[in-house]
């Protein structure tokens, strides 16, 4: 089964409102991360947030962390058409150096 | 510079042919995965490479799955006797050193089985 688990799976929204995308997992973590990826390409790495992390920021990009509820959250504030994409979360345990990635968002952000 | 280059970008075979998929990984990169994601899906791990170390080979679904990684750098997907399920896309990241990092990810092979 999947570790970590994107929600909602598919987001419509307008050019200029937030797009809140939401990442819940079963076990404990040492990092999570968030990719991007645009149709037909690979994925962009976003950002990493280690577990003794609550929120971290990157231009427009807001995440934030509560290990007790074992989820992540990735808020895109005034958002674009070139945010149109596909959002992963990925998630390590324990001493693996593998991240395990979720299904992902799709947002779409209509002009 | 150069990012993570995989090739071909497409590829169209008659199922039980045998297909090589290539990755060459950012220079001076030791850590090198495979992953294979289907429609829609997540990205699946098939196989991780660190330096010179044993590959993690735990994701490789079937034993006609196979890699390798020549002189720590280009590294080639084999899939033999191709299966419709086969039919995904495949994609190859690395990263800088042992330990989660950052990935940085090739645009990937899509896989086409008839």
């Amino acid at each position: 089964s999947q570790q970590g688990e994107e929600d909602p799976q598919a987001l419509s929204i307008q050019e200029g409102e937030n797009a809140t995308m939401n990442c819940s997992y079963k076990t404990s973590i040492n990092n999570l991360q968030w990719y991007r990826q645009n149709s037909g390409r690979g994925l962009v790495h976003l950002i990493l947030i280690r577990s003794n992390e609550r929120e971290k920021h990157s231009g427009r990009l807001r995440v934030t962390l509560d290990t007790s509820k074992k989820s992540s959250s990735l808020l895109i504030t005034a958002s674009r058409a070139a945010d149109t994409a596909s959002y992963f979360c990925a998630t390590d345990v324990g001493g693996s150096y593998i991240p395990t990635f979720g299904r992902g968002t799709s947002l779409i952000v209509h002009p | 510079g150069a990012g993570v280059s995989q090739s071909p970008s497409n590829k169209v075979t008659e199922k039980g042919k045998d297909v090589e998929l290539r990755c060459d990984p950012i220079s001076g990169h030791t850590a090198l995965y495979w992953y294979r994601q289907s429609l829609g899906q997540g990205l699946e791990f098939l196989i991780y490479f660190q330096g010179n170390s044993a590959p993690d080979k735990s994701g490789l679904p079937s034993d006609r799955f196979s890699a390798e990684r020549t002189g720590g750098s280009v590294s080639t997907l084999t899939i033999q006797r191709t299966q419709q399920e086969d039919s995904a896309v495949y994609l190859c990241a690395s990263s800088t050193r042992q330990g989660v990092q950052p990935q940085h990810f090739g645009d990937g092979t899509r896989l086409s089985i008839l």
